[in-house]
């Protein structure tokens, strides 16, 4: 499995874009990008998922450069209930036997302020 | 309301106990999971089931002994438990339809102590 890399922390305050970039230089042909927010004693929320160039949804954005190496995670204009840790998972090759297995590493702890 | 619920939401439990905890989906999903979140720690994936048959057991001890009678219900039965087992599971579901689906969604999770 792909092993990634984000900040530990950051901080934002509201009204702001966040931006979260995750490396993962070791990423496969066939492994999909994923994002995942969790609030403290609750489960993660899947956020997004994209492949490669641009993915964007109701509630962020991702980013992902042609050699796919890294991503960027976009949340704009942030408010304060969008403080909690967030994910970068890179999923296994499809098709192999790792069915829906994801594998969270330690996350990046968003704090935003007033 | 994700669709996943959990019971109980918190569990303290002596080292001697036999408990057991409780997922249930109602989203019509045919894989379920059970998570381990340690205080400081990245989740970590215990046991997975694909309609029914357990796909995935992830070097846990005997200790815990998972149980899916069918596709909406999971169980995690605990016995002789550690200290160290202390932690928030979750559980999760999601639908598998011949490729790998990374969406999955999470139950509240049981605050386990032991004592």
């Amino acid at each position: 499995l792909a092993k990634t890399t984000q900040p530990i922390s950051m901080d934002s305050y509201e009204g702001q874009e966040v931006n979260i970039t995750c490396s993962h230089n070791n990423i496969a042909t066939n492994d999909y990008i994923t994002w995942y927010q969790q609030f403290p004693s609750q489960g993660p929320r899947f956020i997004i998922q994209g492949y490669k160039t641009k993915v964007t949804n109701e509630v962020a954005s991702l980013f992902i450069p042609a050699d796919r190496k890294s991503s960027t995670l976009s949340l704009p204009r942030v408010s304060l209930s969008d403080t909690a840790v967030y994910y970068c998972l890179v999923g296994p090759n499809a098709g192999g036997t790792s069915y829906g297995k994801l594998t969270f590493g330690q996350g990046t702890i968003l704090t935003v302020h007033p | 309301e994700t669709g996943v619920t959990q019971t109980p939401r918190h569990l303290v439990m002596g080292m001697t106990n036999k408990k057991s905890l409780k997922c249930e989906q109602h989203l019509g999903h045919n894989a379920m999971y059970w998570y381990k979140q340690s205080a400081k720690k990245p989740l970590e994936l215990m046991f997975v089931y694909n309609f029914k048959e357990q796909t995935e057991n992830n070097s846990v001890p005997s200790r815990f002994s998972p149980e899916c009678p069918n596709s909406s219900h999971l169980f995690l039965h605990l016995h002789t438990l550690q200290p160290e087992d202390s932690a928030l599971y979750l559980c999760a579901s999601s639908q598998e339809e011949g490729q790998i689906n990374y969406e999955q969604y999470f139950g509240p999770g049981t605050r386990l102590t032991v004592t």
